[in-house]
């Protein structure tokens, strides 16, 4: 089955400094990857969706990067707010359904 | 739409007591997942419907947990008898698809359950 490895450590970051947090996954490659963001007390909500023939996604201030020869997603977010605070997850396809990381922990100070 | 519904939002029991978890799906989605999320384990998840029938319960931890979707807006999760150890948040998500386009899951606010 696929494993998935996030860091399991919070990442602090200074405000308007860029984040960048790591998804590796072992076994297959997935057709896909998936990013979710996690706030205290609430549900997953769905962020993006990155192909495997996709090397790089972007939305406003978010950036996904797949590289399937390392088994790894980058996930960034430029000039961060303390409204970034969050715990990030990505999932991905796998025998049963999607398969969610354990999450990292985000938090921008002011 | 109200997005994926949930009910209760807080439950607290004592062990060896039923416990009754629902949940609401968007309109129109085809799946339905339920999950359990503990600091230990992360987000687990225990089975998933497709078009009200179940495709694959084998996250269910075990013959305490059962699971039901009479209809395409209504699910419920079950537990009997609760342990503590099933102490946990418990979340429904839906989509539309499994794999292709709208693959993305939309969660439910979640459950918290407590069992002393």
């Amino acid at each position: 089955s696929q494993k998935i490895e996030q860091n399991s450590e919070a990442l602090n970051i200074q405000e308007g400094k860029t984040a960048t947090l790591t998804c590796n996954y072992t076994n297959y490659s997935p057709a896909y990857l998936q990013w979710y963001r996690q706030d205290p007390g609430r549900g997953p909500v769905f962020l993006l969706l990155i192909r495997e023939n996709e090397k790089e996604k972007r939305k406003e201030r978010l950036k996904v990067t797949f590289d399937t020869t390392l088994k790894q997603s980058l996930f960034h977010i430029t000039a961060s707010q303390p409204a970034d605070s969050a715990t990030y997850l990505c999932a991905l396809p796998g025998r049963r359904a999607l398969t969610f990381g354990s999450g990292t922990r985000l938090q921008v100070q002011p | 739409d109200a997005g994926v519904i949930q009910s209760p939002r807080h439950e607290v029991t004592e062990m060896g007591q039923e416990v009754t978890l629902r949940c609401k799906p968007i309109s129109g989605h085809d799946y339905l997942f339920w999950y359990r999320q503990t600091m230990m384990r992360g987000l687990e998840l225990l089975i998933y419907f497709n078009n009200n029938v179940p495709i694959d319960d084998s996250g269910m931890p075990e013959d305490r947990f059962s699971a039901k979707m009479p209809n395409a807006s209504f699910s419920t999760l079950k537990i009997q008898p609760s342990e503590p150890r099933d102490s946990a948040v418990y979340f429904c998500a839906s989509s539309l698809s499994l794999a292709g386009v709208g693959n993305e899951q939309f969660f439910g606010p979640g459950t918290r359950l407590t069992v002393l």
